[in-house]
């Protein structure tokens, strides 16, 4: 499996401030994925990532508010945008595991509060 | 669309106990199948896997989990669980030929001394 590297491991922000997410992979890889995880829930899909061209979100995220950066087949980043409380989040990426395996990796997340 | 619907929320248990922490799926086409466990304050760390052939797949710390597909299910189980079990267990489901991970709403397993 891929090795994944994501930083900032966890951050306390103003609303209205922004932050940026960054996720290194040990491997070049195809396709990467940002989800988000709120208090108490399970993860939702934010957008998968491509290199090379512009992220495909999911139902409910838009790229005014998380834009996504995919400048080579090894790193990532997301921004989270206009930050207010309701952002508060973990947000993890995941990348699929190099064929033959067949399965996804996640990174340690960062966990995110804004106030 | 898919849907995956883990039954309990939270599931307290003694130590040495068996345990089985329910996942239900939803799919019109076949479908991989995962276990992920997330431990306090940590990322996700894959428990285990079904993708093809035998339908029991067991995990390097005793736990094991069998695909059911008349039931649509993936079940987890342990014998007998230790309190470094604590923590939250993902189920989630991919489509064969789709990248889309589909996760439930995660099962607390808390150990009790």
């Amino acid at each position: 499996s891929a090795v994944i590297s994501q930083k900032p491991s966890r951050d306390i922000c103003q609303r209205g401030t922004s932050l940026t997410i960054q996720c290194q992979v040990d491997s070049q890889v195809t396709m990467m994925f940002w989800y988000r995880q709120q208090p108490g829930q399970s993860l939702t899909l934010i957008a998968t990532a491509n290199q090379g061209s512009e992220a495909t979100y999911e139902s409910g995220f838009v790229i005014d508010k998380f834009p996504i950066s995919r400048p080579n087949l090894t790193f990532s980043t997301l921004t989270v945008s206009n930050m207010s409380p309701e952002d508060s989040s973990i947000y993890l990426c995941s990348v699929e595991d190099i064929p033959p395996s067949i399965g996804y990796t996640f990174g340690s997340g960062t966990r995110l509060t804004v106030v | 669309a898919q849907s995956v619907t883990q039954l309990d929320s939270q599931v307290p248990v003694f130590e040495e106990a068996p345990v089985e922490l329910r996942c239900n799926y939803s799919s019109s086409v076949s479908v991989y199948l995962f276990w992920y466990v997330q431990y306090p304050n940590q990322g996700l760390q894959l428990l285990l896997k079904y993708l093809s052939g035998s339908t029991l797949v067991e995990s390097i710390n005793g736990f094991e989990a069998e695909f059911n597909k008349s039931q649509t299910s993936f079940h987890l189980r342990k014998p007998s669980v230790h309190i470094s079990d604590t923590a939250e267990y993902f189920c989630a489901v991919s489509d064969r030929g789709s990248e889309k991970l589909v996760f439930g709403k995660g099962t607390k397993l808390t150990v009790n001394p």
